[in-house]
């Protein structure tokens, strides 16, 4: 089983709004990410997670904020957004951050700011 | 800066045309390339290529991998209309420090469209 799943599927928020993001991960792996994908463009890092500890941080506004409850659960808190934060947020896990282990991708939520 | 380029940009093809889709790579501390397909939503995983003229084959795609001429090439053979999506090349850098994780830079990828 290679499954990401990631909720919810579909968001729209205001930007004075707050809302998160979640992603699970079953696979026993240690390392998880977050992406952010623009229309027509390919993901861009934004957070590495291993060993439920924030090891990468792409230098991401403070209006997204990581979480990692426990080793399969990776939350995106959202906070005062902006319109151009909308975009599809894919998460990934890997088994490990540190060796070369391939990374898989959850569907990914989409997100419309206004 | 880390720079991953995918040629071509685009490309349509007929069913049962064999296409070469191409990923060059100007990176420090390489780890591994990887390939990904990407239809409506995630990318999915089709191959990880970390030592240099070994072919990985699933199917009707293959890859290889060049560590001297720092490039990386995706076969399909015998194409089908399923096969039509966006293919994504990524390299995974190491860090310094190990325990500060690996980094996934994406190319831009090829859309790729499969004419029935």
């Amino acid at each position: 089983d290679t499954e990401v799943t990631q909720t919810p599927k579909h968001l729209v928020m205001g930007m004075t709004n707050k809302k998160s993001l979640k992603c699970e991960q079953h696979m026993g792996h240690r390392a998880m990410y977050w992406y952010k994908q623009k229309a027509k463009k390919p993901p861009e890092l934004m957070f590495v997670y291993s060993y439920e500890k924030l090891s990468i941080n792409e230098s991401v506004p403070s209006r997204f904020s990581p979480e990692c409850p426990n080793s399969s659960l990776l939350n995106l808190h959202l906070h005062a957004l902006q319109p151009e934060d909308s975009a599809l947020y894919l998460c990934a896990s890997s088994q490990d951050a540190s060796l070369s282990y391939e990374q898989y991708f959850g569907p990914g939520t989409r997100l419309t700011v206004t | 800066e880390d720079k991953v380029v995918q040629s071509p940009l685009s490309l349509v093809v007929h069913e049962g045309d064999t296409v070469t889709l191409n990923c060059s790579y100007e990176v420090t501390n390489f780890r591994s390339l990887l390939w990904y397909k990407q239809e409506k939503k995630a990318p999915t995983f089709l191959f990880m290529l970390t030592s240099s003229g070994i072919e990985k084959k699933s199917g009707r795609l293959s890859s290889i991998l060049d560590k001297k001429e720092l490039f990386s090439i995706l076969n399909i053979t015998a194409t089908q209309t399923g096969d039509s999506a966006i293919y994504l090349c990524a390299v995974l850098l190491g860090s310094r420090f190990m325990e500060y994780g690996n980094k996934l830079v994406f190319g831009a990828g090829t859309i790729l469209r499969v004419k029935s």
